[in-house]
């Protein structure tokens, strides 16, 4: 159980294209999913949080309307990456939480490599 | 943001070896998390720690929430190759009020030679 599946896993484009990843909940509902970026051999950093329903929470640092979040149901987050800019090539990771904040660990997608030429 | 003081960075073991990493923070935490990663995956969760003092194993794996809730450790037991991977500790519930949120270690990466 706790199976999430991320989309695509690895992504190439041009400069200044808008790439869309997709975060899904396969056995579970998540109330919340989480979105994460890790560059090489360093650990997850949070960029934002997001309820379903409701607008996504960024961290400090983290353009909103650079990386736009989306939490239309219980099963499916998407974060789209907007102009895309080599300097946002990355491993993208998604996370879902089921039964409310408290109580459920974060389970994890298998990441989105983007390279951005 | 807060982080977490995961050691060893790195450990090169022999098969059949038993494996010991720790996470300490500066502040408590209601929920330590430990996850490994393989090259190119997500995190994978191995065990969840809900209790102050809780031992926890998981197969070869077993681990436990500190007393203080300020410390976790993780140990493997006769280790196979298959263990290589980066291994984080994660906590969650710290006093600082986003209760939801996970910080995570910096990673051990472990080495098994067979």
């Amino acid at each position: 159980g706790a199976v999430v599946s991320q989309h695509p896993s690895w992504v190439i484009c041009k400069s200044g294209t808008s790439v869309k990843i997709e975060c899904r909940s396969l056995d579970f509902q998540a109330t919340t999913m989480f979105w994460y970026r890790q560059f090489p051999k360093q650990s997850l950093m949070l960029m934002a949080t997001s309820n379903e329903g409701s607008k996504a929470t960024y961290e400090q640092g983290v353009e909103k309307d650079k990386f736009l979040i989306n939490h239309a149901s219980l099963t499916l987050s998407t974060l789209t990456v907007t102009s895309a800019h080599p300097e946002d090539s990355s491993f993208y990771i998604c996370s879902a939480q089921g039964g409310g904040v408290y109580g459920q660990p974060q389970h994890f997608g298998d990441g989105t490599r983007l390279s951005i030429l | 943001g807060q982080q977490l003081n995961q050691s060893p960075q790195s450990m090169f073991i022999q098969e059949g070896e038993d494996a010991s990493m720790n996470c300490t923070s500066s502040s408590i935490f209601n929920t330590w998390l430990w996850y490994k990663q393989d090259p190119g995956e997500g995190p994978v969760l191995l065990i969840a720690l809900y209790k102050a003092g809780e031992l926890t194993s998981n197969g070869r794996l077993t681990a436990q929430f500190g007393i203080t809730r300020k410390d976790s450790f993780l140990n493997i037991s006769a280790s196979i190759p298959s263990d290589v991977g980066i291994y984080f500790c994660a906590g969650q519930g710290d006093s600082g009020g986003s209760n939801y949120k996970l910080t995570f270690g910096k990673g051990t990466l472990l080495t098994v030679n067979p």
